[in-house]
């Protein structure tokens, strides 16, 4: 079956450091990740849509600068958040797909907390 | 405003009830899906309806589209404690890959 993991599943970082997180998809070809951040006051934010051989798009207040994403084969994804502060707390979360399927299939997420 | 919402915030219902979960949207859709997003996990797509269906079901689960009214429904029979989840509705546009999801519904079935 299709599983994505993300790892770690659970980081605390200082403020103003940067953190990186990982996603794996195993058991399909993820052609395109997108990430998203999910906090207690709001659903999920889509912060960019990775797509193998393509450039990577980032959702309007969502910035390559403050969240560089590397998507270099069908099966790995990372993101960093650079210079984190309180607001970029949350669940982040990893959901690929496999070339023109709809279905995404989502890892457990990796939580953020920031001090 | 959201492009596509639950009408509920939470919802409680005894096991063996039935119970369903409303969505809204405003955009053109290409289909829509719902998921449930269990404590600590990431969400898992339940059905998928495309807009050119009415109706789709899985298992006991039954999902409903009216493009007219830019709405769809989940229904869920027989449930079951481990359907306690926050449910979300989630809109394929145009844009292909990207999906936009409601604020999401928690359901609590309680013993």
């Amino acid at each position: 079956g299709a599983l994505v993991y993300q790892y770690p599943r659970r980081t605390i970082c200082k403020s103003g450091t940067s953190m990186r997180m990982e996603c794996q998809a195993v058991g399909f070809q993820a052609t395109s990740v997108a990430w998203y951040r999910q906090s207690p006051q709001k659903t999920f934010e889509l912060i960019a849509l990775s797509t193998v051989n393509s450039a990577i798009k980032y959702e309007q207040n969502f910035t390559q600068e403050k969240f560089p994403i590397s998507h270099p084969n069908l099966s790995f994804s990372s993101m960093t958040v650079l210079n984190a502060y309180l607001e970029d707390r949350g669940l982040y979360l990893c959901g690929a797909r496999e070339g023109g399927r709809d279905t995404q299939y989502f890892g457990p997420g990796t939580r953020l907390l920031v001090l | 405003s959201q492009l596509a919402e639950e009408n509920s915030w939470a919802l409680s219902v005894h096991e063996g009830e039935s119970v369903t979960v409303n969505c809204s949207y405003k955009t053109s859709i290409t289909a829509l899906q719902w998921y449930r997003q269990k404590s600590g996990k990431g969400p898992a797509q339940l059905i998928l309806i495309r807009s050119n269906e009415r109706e789709n079901r899985n298992g006991r689960l039954r999902a409903t589209l009216d493009t007219s009214s830019q709405s769809s429904s989940l229904s869920i029979t027989a449930t079951r404690c481990e359907d306690t989840a926050v449910y979300f509705c989630a809109m394929n546009n145009n844009a292909g890959a990207k999906l936009t999801f409601g604020g999401g519904t928690r359901l609590t079935v309680r013993p």
